[in-house]
């Protein structure tokens, strides 16, 4: 499973565009790219999934380049309830091992 | 919105004693996930299931068993707790490769603390 390298902890203002990046050198053909967000006390939550290029729902935009080698989850106008940890992983989805490593994820702090 | 339950919520138990965590989903799917997650650190997996009769170890290491009798039911169980027991506890459950995207649905968590 390929290790990803996420900022620790990240602070922006409400309304603003937050971008995380991600780093996963090692990603494999077959791995696909996921972020979860996490609230304190609380389990993971799927945010976005995707594989390459870019891949767009009602909450959030995943920019994959054409090597893979990174990907930016975006988050448009964040407001203070978007504070939260943010986890990106990397896993295959065909090797039938469907396990995922969750790294330490990146804190965002939403600030007024 | 998913369906997968935790119970309790919030335990605190003495040293020494059998502690079950419960966790079940009413989703019908195939895997299950149980991971540890202390305050403020990442979570691990510790154990998961593909299937009724399938259970594995995962990444870190437990002193926990699990069982999978039935799909929809996915035990943890300390036969003797420690005070490094003490964490909270996540279970989660996927149906991937029936879903297009592979997601994990989580539970709400069991926080454990052992005196």
């Amino acid at each position: 499973l390929a290790k990803t390298t996420q900022p620790i902890s990240m602070d922006s203002y409400e309304g603003q565009e937050v971008n995380i990046t991600c780093s996963h050198n090692n990603i494999a053909t077959n791995d696909y790219i996921t972020w979860y967000q996490q609230f304190p006390s609380q389990g993971p939550r799927f945010i976005i999934q995707g594989y390459k290029t870019k891949v767009t729902n009602e909450v959030a935009s995943l920019f994959i380049p054409a090597d893979r080698k990174s990907s930016t989850l975006s988050l448009p106008r964040v407001s203070l309830s978007d504070t939260a940890v943010y986890y990106c992983l990397v896993g295959d989805k065909t090797s039938g091992t469907y396990k995922y490593i969750f790294g330490t994820g990146t804190r965002l702090k939403v600030l007024a | 919105e998913a369906d997968i339950y935790q119970t309790p919520r919030y335990l605190v138990i003495g040293t020494g004693k059998k502690i079950t965590l419960e966790c079940s989903q009413t989703m019908g799917h195939d895997k299950m996930y149980w991971y540890q997650q202390d305050p403020g650190m990442e979570l691990h997996l510790i154990h998961y299931s593909y299937g009724v009769n399938s259970t594995e170890k995962g990444d870190l290491s437990s002193e926990s068993t699990v069982s999978r009798i039935r799909t929809e039911h996915f035990p943890l169980t300390l036969e003797s707790a420690r005070p490094s027991h003490t964490s909270q506890y996540l279970c989660a459950s996927s149906d991937w490769p029936r879903e297009a995207t592979y997601e994990q649905y989580f539970g709400p968590g069991t926080r454990l603390t052992v005196t």
